[in-house]
């Protein structure tokens, strides 16, 4: 059972171009969360996403960044118009559907995101 | 709102003695308390989680985690730290409303050395 999938595992970006993470969670798993991680912080909430929906989005900057769970493919986050502090590495995590919360969240290997 | 605290930086141990990595919580809920470990530019790994029952929580790797509801505190312990343990270790919390979002630490970077 593959684990977490995240592409591209670094991405390098110029100031105002479009960044695009992609997150395939594991087999079975329907819930997908964004966390950011930067230098010398721990990880910040993001967003929450089940398929089609977006369930909890208060960590997510009110402007450029976007996220989807399709029916169909990966989870993607998408951050337009970079500029250098969005720097940071972004992990994705899923869980199988959580009926209890007690089910604990699997990690991608995170994309480490560098605008030049 | 929910918050962790975990007050130390950095903990420095040598290998073969016993380690602690604290952390504090605050939740309105009853808590459900997580630890992860991350190694250098990798994704975090999963170590233990106290939901309910014992205070005593045993994981991955030797680790274990001690729940004191009094002092709203979760710290991580080993009884015989490895050099192989040095890494970054993040306390995680989030109630038992149902609701999934996780709360985490800024994360102790834990030393050992030979």
């Amino acid at each position: 059972n593959a684990g977490v999938m995240q592409n591209p595992r670094h991405l390098v970006r110029r100031r105002g171009q479009e960044a695009r993470l992609r997150c395939s969670p594991m087999k079975g798993h329907s819930h997908v969360y964004w966390y950011r991680q930067l230098p010398e912080e721990g990880l910040k909430f993001m967003v929450y996403l089940q398929k089609e929906n977006i369930i909890d989005e208060s960590g997510m900057p009110k402007e450029r960044f976007s996220a989807e769970f399709p029916k169909e493919g990966p989870s993607i986050l998408r951050i337009q118009q970079v500029v250098r502090g969005d720097s940071a590495a972004y992990f994705c995590a899923s869980s199988p559907k959580p009926e209890s919360s007690y089910n604990e969240q699997f990690f991608g290997p995170g994309t480490r995101l560098t605008v030049l | 709102a929910q918050s962790v605290a975990q007050p130390e930086d950095q903990v420095n141990v040598a290998e073969g003695n016993p380690l602690t990595v604290k952390c504090t919580y605050s939740v309105s809920g009853n808590p459900y308390l997580f630890w992860y470990v991350q190694y250098p530019n990798r994704g975090l790994q999963f170590l233990l989680k106290y939901i309910t029952g014992d205070n005593l929580v045993k994981g991955s790797y030797g680790f274990e985690a001690e729940f004191n509801k009094s002092q709203t505190s979760f710290h991580l312990k080993k009884p015989s730290a490895l050099v192989s343990d040095s890494a970054l270790y993040f306390c995680a919390v989030r109630d038992d409303s149902g609701y999934s979002t996780l709360t985490f630490g800024k994360g102790t970077m834990l030393l050992v050395s030979p």
